[in-house]
């Protein structure tokens, strides 16, 4: 089936550097990718959409210029917080439509550190 | 109002009981998703229904479109089965989320 895979699972950084995570669809092609943004015990939250080749769409009260977010191949996007802060500490998913009876695929989730 | 609400919250049951959990909507959809997400935060998406019902293995999931509900169920339940289940909403391909029901299953 459909696959996204998500790198890295974990990461630690300090405060003020700037996180790379990339969702990968592996066998195939995502024009759609989903980014999520889930806090302890809460539901997860939509922050944008990203279609390849074009601007993402983000949702009301993220800020763009903080999660970058790059679809620059049907394969591949990126979503970069910059200028981490120790609030941005959060479970990062990636999601993608696969067009068939499951409906979507979720990434393993990045569990995000900001100390 | 929650255009997505989802029942029980918790639950707590012994091995090898029958599971219910519920999702009640209030919106017109396109699907409704059954996900499950474990311990670590991964997910998996279960079921994706449009009408009827479905079943894989252990876990059947149902909708009733006219009345704005589905049921997940899960018969023999095993301490494995202990995760979150969250009932989205499909809607131009955006998932509205359900707060979730977190299941724990005891041997």
């Amino acid at each position: 089936g459909a696959v996204v895979s998500q790198h890295p699972s974990r990461v630690i950084c300090k405060s003020g550097t700037s996180v790379k995570i990339e969702c990968r669809s592996l066998d195939f092609q995502a024009t759609t990718m989903f980014w999520y943004r889930q806090f302890p015990k809460q539901s997860l939250m939509l922050m944008a959409t990203s279609n390849e080749g074009s601007k993402a769409t983000y949702e009301q009260g993220v800020e763009k210029d903080k999660f970058l977010i790059n679809h620059a191949s049907l394969t591949l996007s990126t979503l970069t917080v910059t200028s981490a802060h120790p609030e941005d500490s959060s479970f990062y998913i990636c999601s993608a439509p696969t067009g068939n009876l499951d409906g979507y695929t979720f990434g393993s989730g990045t569990r995000l550190t900001v100390v | 109002k929650n255009e997505v609400e989802q029942s029980p919250q918790n639950l707590t049951a012994q091995e090898g009981e029958f599971i219910t959990i519920n999702c009640s909507y209030s919106v017109g959809i396109s699907a409704l998703h059954w996900l499950q997400q474990h311990p670590g935060g991964g997910i998996v998406s279960l079921f994706m229904l449009s009408s009827g019902k479905k079943k894989h293995g252990r876990l059947i999931a149902t909708i009733n479109i006219q009345e704005k509900h589905s049921s997940l169920h899960i018969t023999a339940s095993h301490p494995r089965d202990s995760a979150v289940y969250i009932c989205a909403l499909d809607s131009n391909y955006q998932l509205i989320w359900g707060a979730g029901t977190k299941l724990i299953i005891k041997p």
